[in-house]
């Protein structure tokens, strides 16, 4: 199974809501990652864990919370978003690299997130 | 920032034609891949190429790697309208224990039937 999958497909919320979108992957991957991609734009990375620890933390505004509660499992927990935080938010999961070695990143389809 | 810039942004060729796409980076890598997206979904991998080698092929594809120019190519030959997607190049700067991708602007690739 090479497989990430996404959920919700897409989610519309307020400012004032809280939501979680939440990435699953069984390909025994121990690296995890969340991006966030603005219209005709690249994928901006945000978070990554390693072996369910975060490793990397983009300088995220703390509105977004991520979580890694096992290796299969990553979530993004919102909370009091803005408007412009409106994207598509990608999971993706790799093997954790090895002194520089080249790895590719699977991804999911993504969470089409909608702030009103 | 981001660190590859792409070239062209948008390209648009008649089926069979060949596509080529251009990426530049600024720091040294440990290796350069690169990815497909359909429009509005997740991205693809496509070939990975190391900072050791110079050219690659997988199929259709054929990926080359200048580090002294710190540039990279993809060719797409005999393209499809299938092929129509956005591509994106992707380093992994070397940056002590972190790992991370940085993509590239991207082209918009569009196959005319």
């Amino acid at each position: 199974d090479t497989e990430v999958t996404q959920t919700p497909k897409h989610l519309v919320m307020g400012m004032t809501n809280k939501k979680s979108l939440k990435c699953e992957q069984h390909m025994g991957h121990r690296a995890m990652y969340w991006y966030k991609q603005k219209a005709k734009k690249p994928p901006e990375l945000m978070f990554v864990y390693s072996y369910e620890k975060l490793s990397i933390n983009e300088s995220v505004p703390s509105r977004f919370s991520p979580e890694c509660p096992n290796s299969s499992l990553l979530n993004l927990h919102l909370h009091a978003l803005q408007p412009e935080d409106s994207a598509l938010y990608l999971c993706a999961s790799s093997p954790v690299p090895m002194a520089g070695g080249p790895y590719e990143q699977y991804f999911g389809p993504g969470t089409r997130l909608t702030v009103t | 920032s981001q660190q590859g810039e792409e070239d062209p942004q948008a390209l648009s060729i008649q089926e069979g034609e060949n596509a080529t796409m251009n990426c530049s980076y600024k720091t040294s890598i440990n290796n350069l891949q690169w990815y497909r997206q359909n429009s509005g979904r997740g991205l693809v991998h496509l070939i990975l190429i190391r900072s050791n080698e110079r050219e690659k092929h997988s199929g259709r594809l054929r990926v080359t790697l200048d580090t002294s120019k710190k540039s990279s190519s993809l060719l797409i030959t005999a393209s499809r309208a299938a092929d129509t997607a956005s591509y994106f190049c992707a380093t992994d700067p070397i940056i002590q224990g972190a790992q991370k991708l940085v993509f590239g602007q991207g082209t918009r690739l569009t196959i005319n039937p």
